[in-house]
């Protein structure tokens, strides 16, 4: 079976911090993403990754950014924390077409304050 | 995601039958997908349609119409366990998601 982790169930962080969340994939997969998911919204995608040191912006990358230096890891970086990112950040992986079935991680709930 | 469309919340009856209705606009159509999402947990995959018709997996089916920009997840024999978030997706993004709420 596909294992997609996180770092983190839950976090709680401040206004300013610096936060980073991480995701690791079991299943040789090329790509991997970060999404967040809000109430009323659904998930909306930050940015994806389709190799190594590869990136792509999603739909919302505006305060965040990635980074691959391994194909199992995909981390996302929050330069300095806003209340407006409290949210459910997902992590997902998929083969290399990008609109193959994707495999989750469990999610981070992170709080900013 | 704006260009998906999928009713909130739906309500049905242990042992029915619940038709989750999705519309979308997308460019460059790459097949639809349909995920299951308990309270709390992580998305997973539950069908993929890419042609027009019907694709029957067990109790759950899934319909594509291309030309409508339509679809629909058929949830037969309705189970306590089916209570979730039914989320539908496609190139352009994620629809909300339809909470589905199953009474006995």
């Amino acid at each position: 079976d596909v294992k997609v982790t996180q770092s983190s169930r839950y976090l709680v962080k401040r206004t300013g911090e610096k936060v980073f969340l991480e995701c690791v994939q079991d299943m040789d997969h090329e790509n991997m993403f970060w999404y967040r998911q809000d109430p009323g919204l659904g998930l909306r995608l930050i940015y994806f990754s389709y190799d190594v040191k590869m990136k792509e912006k999603g739909d919302i990358p505006e305060g965040y950014s990635v980074s691959r230096e391994k194909k199992e890891r995909f981390s996302l970086i929050l330069e300095s924390a806003s209340t407006n990112q409290t949210s459910m950040y997902l992590c997902a992986s998929s083969f290399v077409r990008i609109y193959n079935e994707q495999f989750f991680g469990p999610g981070t709930r992170l709080t900013v304050l | 995601g704006q260009n998906i469309d999928q009713p909130t919340e739906m309500t049905a009856t242990e042992g029915a039958i619940v038709q989750i209705n999705c519309t979308y606009q997308t460019s460059g159509f790459n097949g639809l997908f349909w995920y299951q999402q308990h309270a709390g947990e992580a998305p997973t995959f539950l069908s993929y349609n890419v042609l027009d018709g019907l694709e029957e997996k067990g109790r759950f089916s899934s319909f594509l119409s291309r030309s409508k920009g339509y679809s629909y997840l058929l949830l037969k024999e309705l189970q306590m366990k089916d209570s979730a978030s039914y989320l539908c997706a496609v190139r352009s993004g994620w629809g909300a998601g339809t909470k589905l709420i199953i009474k006995p």
